[in-house]
């Protein structure tokens, strides 16, 4: 166990939607990152959030956006559902990246499977 | 540009076989932090091991090794005495200590462990 928990761990929707994903990260982690894992594309980076701020964008569609909130849970939002946003969304955390020596270990939540049909 | 090959996408090996996972990355940075993480089959991803680019010492953690050659670029897991409980894919991931912190991560090997 991680430690980051992700709710629900399964979502079914149809296409055109909006979904919400939730996470919680570690105990003291303020850095939230989100991943996409799908069949074709592989593990990709969305975003990063450390202490409620955009740290940093990867391949995220504009249809998608995340917050963190002052109690350091972060939610991913997903509109205008399409088939190929089915996929396994990871949320990872980690401590404080600005620290000394600088820590990358990312603990990864369970995941959270949407599926769009 | 950042960029990790894992050239292995399945490997099936008997159970107590040796098996060797491939990574070979490719980065401008001189810091960097390569990673080896498991996925297996109920979906998690476990963290196994972080290296700096600073530090080429093999690491070994029981039946699990890494190897790192900065000449080579490659960031090599072994498994001794494979386990059908090893089976699962990994990744190999690498982040730029310079850059948004975000890894960049292979495509993964699946392994089979056959018993």
């Amino acid at each position: 166990d991680s430690g980051v928990t992700q709710t629900p761990k399964h979502l079914i929707t149809a296409t055109g939607q909006r979904v919400t994903l939730r996470c919680s990260p570690r105990s003291g982690d303020l850095s939230v990152y989100w991943y996409q894992q799908s069949l074709d594309q592989g593990l990709q980076f969305l975003i990063h959030y450390y202490n409620g701020e955009e740290r940093a964008k990867g391949n995220i569609l504009e249809r998608f956006s995340a917050q963190q909130f002052p109690d350091l849970h972060s939610e991913l939002n997903l509109s205008s559902l399409e088939l190929g946003d089915s996929a396994l969304y990871f949320c990872a955390s980690s401590v404080d990246p600005g620290a000394t020596p600088r820590s990358y270990e990312q603990y990864f939540g369970p995941g959270t499977r949407l599926t769009v049909t | 540009a950042q960029k990790v090959t894992q050239a292995q996408t399945e490997i099936s090996v008997v159970e107590k076989e040796d098996v060797t996972l491939d990574c070979v990355y490719e980065t401008r940075d001189t810091t960097y932090y390569l990673f080896w993480y498991k996925q297996p089959p109920s979906g998690e991803l476990v963290f196994l091991i972080r290296r700096n680019s600073f530090d080429e010492q093999n690491e070994i953690s029981g039946r699990y090794s890494w190897n790192f050659q900065k000449s080579t670029s490659s960031f090599n897991f072994t498994i001794t005495a494979s386990q059908v409980v090893d089976s699962a894919v990994y990744f190999c991931a690498l982040s730029e200590a310079n850059r948004d912190d975000k890894i960049i991560f292979g495509k993964g090997t699946r392994l089979h462990i056959l018993p």
